[in-house]
Order: C-alpha cells, then sequence, then structure tokens
C-alpha cells in the first residue's frame, strides 16, 4: 500500500521561497503522478500542479507558471515542491497526493503547513 | 475550466439522520470523471467515491453518489457521528486543472 510522508511545517517571510518534500513509502507500483494541493485557513482545496515522476514531466495551474516548481528524485522516491516569492496569501497547508493518468487524486499525504509571515 | 458548485455550504443535522449533498458542474461532465472526499478536522481530505457511485475501499456502505450530466449527489444513508466532516467534490479527466468545489460542512446538530 502506497503512503505519502511530507516534510514538517515551515515559517518563511515575505519574498522567500519553500521546499515541501513528500515521500512515497511504495507498496506495489509507482503512483503515475504526484499532485501539490494548498487550503488556506478555513478555506477549501486548490490544486497547484502535478508531476509525472517516472519521465520528470509538470503540468501547472496557470496560476502558480513561472512560480512553482516540482521536482522528483527517483533515488529516494522523493517528489519536491518549491513555491517562490512567497506572500501572506501563499500561508496554507500543502498536501501532495498520489494522481491518476485520468487526475483522479486517490491517496493524499498528511500536508505540510506554510506559514508567511515578516 | 470545470467550476463545481456544492450545495449547502453547511447542513447541520443529527446522527442517523440521511442526507445528500449536492454538486453541480457548470458544463455537461462525464460521470466517470466525478468523485467525492472527505475531509475531518485537522486532517488530510480522504477519498470515497470516484466514477460517480463507486466506493473506495473502506468507504462504508451507507456512502453513496448518483448523478449524471452537470448534478451529482453524494448520500449518506444514516449518519455515523466520524461523517461530521467536510465533504469535497472533484472533476478529473484527461484534461486540466483538476478543480474542486467549495466543500459542504456537515455539523452536529
Amino acid at each position: 500500500q502506497v503512503q505519502l510522508l511530507q516534510s514538517g511545517a515551515e515559517v518563511k517571510k515575505p519574498g522567500s521561497s519553500v521546499k515541501v518534500s513528500c515521500k512515497i513509502v511504495v507498496g506495489f507500483s509507482t503512483p503515475f503522478a504526484i499532485s501539490w494541493v494548498r487550503q488556506a485557513p478555513g478555506q477549501g482545496l486548490e490544486w497547484m500542479g502535478r508531476l509525472t515522476p517516472l519521465v520528470g514531466t509538470t503540468k501547472l495551474a496557470h496560476k502558480f507558471e513561472g512560480r512553482l516548481t516540482s521536482t522528483a528524485d527517483r533515488s529516494t522516491s522523493t517528489v519536491y515542491m518549491e513555491l517562490s516569492s512567497l506572500t501572506s496569501e501563499d500561508t496554507a497547508t500543502y498536501f501532495c497526493a498520489t494522481t491518476t493518468a485520468v487526475n483522479l487524486l486517490d491517496l493524499w499525504g498528511q500536508g505540510t503547513l506554510v506559514i508567511v509571515s515578516s | 475550466e470545470i467550476v463545481l458548485t456544492q450545495s449547502p455550504d453547511t447542513l447541520s443535522v443529527s446522527p442517523g439522520e440521511r442526507v445528500t449533498l449536492s454538486c453541480r458542474a457548470s458544463q455537461i461532465i462525464s460521470s466517470i470523471h466525478l468523485a467525492w472526499h472527505q475531509q475531518k478536522a485537522g486532517q488530510a481530505p480522504r477519498l470515497l467515491i470516484f466514477g460517480t457511485s463507486t466506493r473506495e475501499t473502506g468507504t462504508p456502505d451507507r456512502f453513496s453518489g448518483s448523478g449524471s450530466g452537470t448534478d451529482f449527489t453524494l448520500t449518506i444513508s444514516r449518519l455515523e457521528p466520524e461523517d461530521f466532516a467536510v465533504y469535497y467534490c472533484q472533476h478529473y479527466g484527461d484534461s486540466l486543472p483538476i478543480t474542486f468545489g467549495q466543500g459542504t460542512r456537515l455539523d452536529i446538530k
């Protein structure tokens, strides 16, 4: 059974970057893709983008183009999400989730809280 | 981009009641590409149902999904205390972006 283990909470200054990791603990198969979804305090879910680890390709939501980078380290089965030029509006919990070939999110990581504050 | 609108935003109900949550799409979508996720307070979301009506492994059979076209529903036949949570519908498929409804919160009356 696949599990996703995310890195711990971060506090960042405005204008800086944050890098969140998502380790894929694989039971039987490698996920087709890993999506990143964020949730601002008290708000709903916002899909940010996805990475296909085996080929390294990314697809991003339009609003994150130029600011979001997702990479994979296949040797450690870890996917990374780096978000730059942070503002207070980026304060949120960031989730990774396994994503099927038709973009169904079927398993979620536990979430990583990122606080952006001066 | 498909916009999903859920109703109501909040529903106050008692354990044992039957509830129906609605998810309306901004255009006709394939019924094989509509999912429901449950998020309990302080936890990550969890996939409950995909393909409109197929329960994910571990989802109790008191949860059922139905719908077609633009209108989809999640029904909980008999609310248990652990069902009080926020429920999100999700559209998926070949095209991006992936979209979610804004969520429906089930509160204990």
